[in-house]
C-alpha cells in the first residue's frame, strides 16, 4: 500500500508560485501519481496526473524525479481562489481501488 | 459533461434509522466508487463497482452498509441502524476503465450525513 506524506499546511501570497511536495517512498512500478483539489463542502477535483518526468496542463505542473519516490505539484501565480486542500494520491486505483488511499492533504492558504 | 450527481446533499436523521443515498455517475463511465470523509481527513475508500459488479469492499464497510448498482448506471449506498460514528460526508466518484491508463476519478459533491 503506497503511503503518502505531505505537509499539513502551506501559506502563500497572490501571484506567487506554490510547490507542494509529496513523499511516496514505497511507490510500485505500476502506480500513477494523481493530485486533487478540494474546496469546503465539495468533492475533490482532479488537477493532474503523471507517471514519470514532468507533466503540464493548463492549471498546474507535476514534477516526478527518476526514482519516483516523491512528486511536486507546482501551481503558477496562485490567486485567492486557489485556497483549498490538495491531495496527493498514489496507486493504480482502476484495478486496485482500495489500495489507493488519500492522505490528509495539504491545506494551502493564499493571502492577498 | 453533467458531472457526478449525488442526492440528497444533506441528510439529518436520528440514531438507529436507515438512510439511503443515490449517486448518478457520468454516463459513459463504467466504474463507480464510494468514499467516506470526516472533517479534516482525506476521503476513505469504501467500495467500487465495474458496471453492476461490486469488485472491492473496504473493511470499513461493516455489515450495516450495503451498496448496489443494479443496472450498471446509478448506485445506492444504504446504511442500516445508523450510529453517531456514521456522521460524515459520503462521496461518490466515477471513471472510465481505459486499458493501460489510470483513469482519474470524477467526484460528486457528496451527501453530508448528520446523526442526531
Amino acid at each position: 500500500l503506497a503511503k503518502t506524506t505531505q505537509p499539513i499546511s502551506m501559506d502563500s501570497y497572490e501571484g506567487q508560485e506554490v510547490n507542494i511536495t509529496c513523499s511516496h517512498n514505497n511507490i510500485a512500478t505500476n502506480d500513477y501519481i494523481t493530485w486533487y483539489q478540494q474546496f469546503p463542502s465539495q468533492g475533490p477535483r482532479f488537477i493532474i496526473q503523471g507517471y514519470k518526468t514532468k507533466v503540464t496542463n493548463e492549471v498546474a505542473s507535476l514534477f516526478i524525479p527518476a526514482d519516483r519516490k516523491s512528486s511536486t505539484l507546482s501551481l503558477p501565480r496562485v490567486s485567492l481562489s486557489d485556497t483549498a486542500v490538495y491531495y496527493c494520491l498514489v496507486g493504480r486505483y482502476n484495478t486496485n481501488a482500495g489500495k489507493s488511499t488519500f492522505g490528509d492533504g495539504t491545506t494551502l492558504t493564499v493571502k492577498p | 459533461d453533467t458531472g457526478v450527481s449525488q442526492d440528497p446533499r444533506h441528510k439529518i436523521t436520528k440514531r438507529g434509522q436507515n438512510v439511503t443515498f443515490r449517486c448518478d455517475p457520468i454516463s459513459e463511465h463504467n466504474r463507480l466508487y464510494w468514499y467516506r470523509q470526516t472533517l479534516g481527513q482525506g476521503p476513505e475508500f469504501l467500495t467500487y463497482f465495474q458496471n453492476e459488479a461490486q469488485l472491492e469492499k473496504s473493511r470499513l464497510l461493516s455489515d450495516r452498509f450495503s451498496a448496489e448498482r443494479p443496472k450498471g448506471s446509478f448506485s445506492t449506498l444504504e446504511i442500516q441502524r445508523t450510529e453517531q460514528g456514521d456522521s460524515a460526508m459520503y462521496l461518490c466518484a466515477s471513471s472510465s476503465s481505459g486499458d493501460g491508463f489510470n483513469q482519474p476519478q470524477h467526484f460528486g459533491d457528496g451527501t453530508r450525513l448528520s446523526i442526531l
